[in-house]
């Protein structure tokens, strides 16, 4: 049972270029989330999904695409990736059926837009 | 306009005394908060929580105190040990966006 798996756990982009962050679990979760990181900022929301074929915009999701095809996985792309894409991205789950459980978060992707 | 206000950016203790973490918010409708803890290079991991009918919650060495009407939270930890030195970051749930509202993280530094 790994939980929340991210990968990659480090990338280097050049402004412009694409790329896609995974996310997979492997707890059934329905409910997926992807926050970034950035220093004095706390963690910022920037797309979730609720179920498979579901998914909604957070907090700052400009720049960002997500889709939800199979409940686990919830990738995240960059379609042209910018400086102010520099982040370290964590993917979360909420396990079903208890309100208000906690976010279960991945180890993180950190991503340096150069 | 952060809604969640961790204006201690850091803080150092003494291993065996109390740590305390403050946690300030402006929207009323949250309902719920939690406590994450975060070691370098992983992921926050759950701490503790309190519904917001509450003013008080206990595990162990961890206790969460809630003022609704000054809309301020408090981590204290009790007694401090070195493992404990991490960063701590507030959340809140807004129960219509089904999304957290989290701080700016407090690292706390528990000296041996």
């Amino acid at each position: 049972n790994a939980g929340v798996t991210q990968t990659p756990k480090f990338q280097v982009l050049k402004t412009g270029q694409s790329m896609t962050l995974q996310c997979a679990q492997d707890m059934n979760h329905e409910y997926m989330s992807w926050y970034r990181q950035d220093p004095g900022m706390g963690l910022r929301l920037i797309h979730y999904s609720v179920g498979a074929g579901i998914t909604d915009q957070g907090e700052v999701p400009n720049g960002y695409n997500v889709s939800r095809s199979t409940t686990e996985d919830f990738p995240l792309r960059l379609l042209s990736a910018a400086p102010s894409q520099t982040s370290v991205y964590f993917c979360a789950t909420i396990s079903p059926g208890k309100t208000n459980s906690p976010l279960h978060f991945g180890n993180g992707t950190r991503l340096t837009v150069t | 306009d952060q809604q969640v206000k961790q204006n201690s950016p850091s803080l150092s203790v003494q291993e065996g005394r109390i740590s305390i973490l403050n946690c300030d918010y402006t929207n009323s409708m949250f309902d719920y908060f939690l406590w994450y803890k975060k070691y370098p290079a992983e992921g926050p991991t759950f701490l503790i929580s309190i519904s917001s009918i509450k003013d008080k919650n206990e595990d162990g060495r961890f206790t969460v105190f809630l003022n609704k009407s000054a809309k301020h939270l408090s981590l204290h930890i009790v007694p401090s040990q070195p493992g404990d030195s991490a960063v701590y970051f507030c959340a809140a749930n807004n129960p219509g966006r089904r999304a957290l509202t989290f701080g700016s993280g407090t690292r706390l530094q528990v000296q041996p």
